[in-house]
């Protein structure tokens, strides 16, 4: 069965620095997605992502954040400048179809941890 | 706004007993409901989802789901438990009068139930 794969599984990081996340989506997947969920509380959304264009974001997702699908598989979340309280477990998710009907598939994490 | 309350963060149930994991929502509109399932070092996985029609849902492993409007409910359950069931369980809701014409797309989450099934 397909499955959506995030690299790395754990990324540490000094604050202040850039971190780029990578998820690769189901191959015949078109909508994407980060989430994240910080210890201990929800898991929330970010940012969904179509046609090489941002289609919704949370006002978590700040100037800080950025997205991109540099190639036909690759599907990236970057952090310009990390916070301590960027620290969490990010989720990437894509989904075959639009629509709020449509189930997305996620994969399994990025433990992002700022010092 | 929409949002999802899963009123207990630990389940525990014996092997062979009936579970329910329960998840209430709020939104200003209908909704679409969703169960996932976390395993250990795994992502969410899907389990199954409320969009219309008849109000009991039947997913994968058994699990089922019944949809409550006046109750504003959206409870999880297997008849019976097994010990590969223990789990995180994420409930997770869309508002589909939000959004595009393609509805709100971003999911919303409860706090997740851990489940333990006892031997």
């Amino acid at each position: 069965e397909p499955e959506v794969t995030q690299t790395p599984s754990h990324q540490v990081t000094q604050m202040g620095q850039e971190v780029i996340l990578r998820c690769v989506p189901i191959s015949n997947h078109l909508y994407f997605y980060w989430y994240r969920q910080i210890l201990g509380q929800k898991v929330e959304f970010l940012v969904s992502f179509y046609n090489n264009e941002i289609s919704e974001k949370s006002e978590i997702f700040d100037d800080q954040f950025s997205v991109e699908r540099p190639d036909g598989s690759n599907f990236t979340l970057k952090i310009r400048s990390t916070k301590l309280e960027d620290s969490a477990m990010y989720f990437c998710a894509s989904s075959r179809d639009r629509g709020a009907y449509n189930e997305q598939f996620f994969g399994p994490g990025t433990r992002l941890t700022v010092l | 706004a929409q949002s999802v309350a899963q009123p207990e963060d630990q389940v525990n149930v014996a092997e062979g007993n009936p579970l329910t994991v329960k998840c209430t929502y709020s939104v200003s509109g209908n909704p679409y409901l969703f169960w996932y399932v976390q395993y250990p070092n795994r992502g969410l996985q899907f389990l199954l989802k409320y969009i219309t029609g008849d109000n009991l849902v039947k997913g994968s492993y058994g699990f089922e789901a019944e949809f409550n409007k006046s109750q504003t409910s959206f409870h999880l359950k297997k008849p019976s438990a097994l010990v590969s069931d223990s789990a995180l369980y994420f409930c997770a809701v869309r508002d589909i009068n939000l959004g595009t014409n393609f509805g709100n797309e971003k999911l919303t989450f409860g706090t997740g139930t851990r489940l333990t099934i006892i031997p």
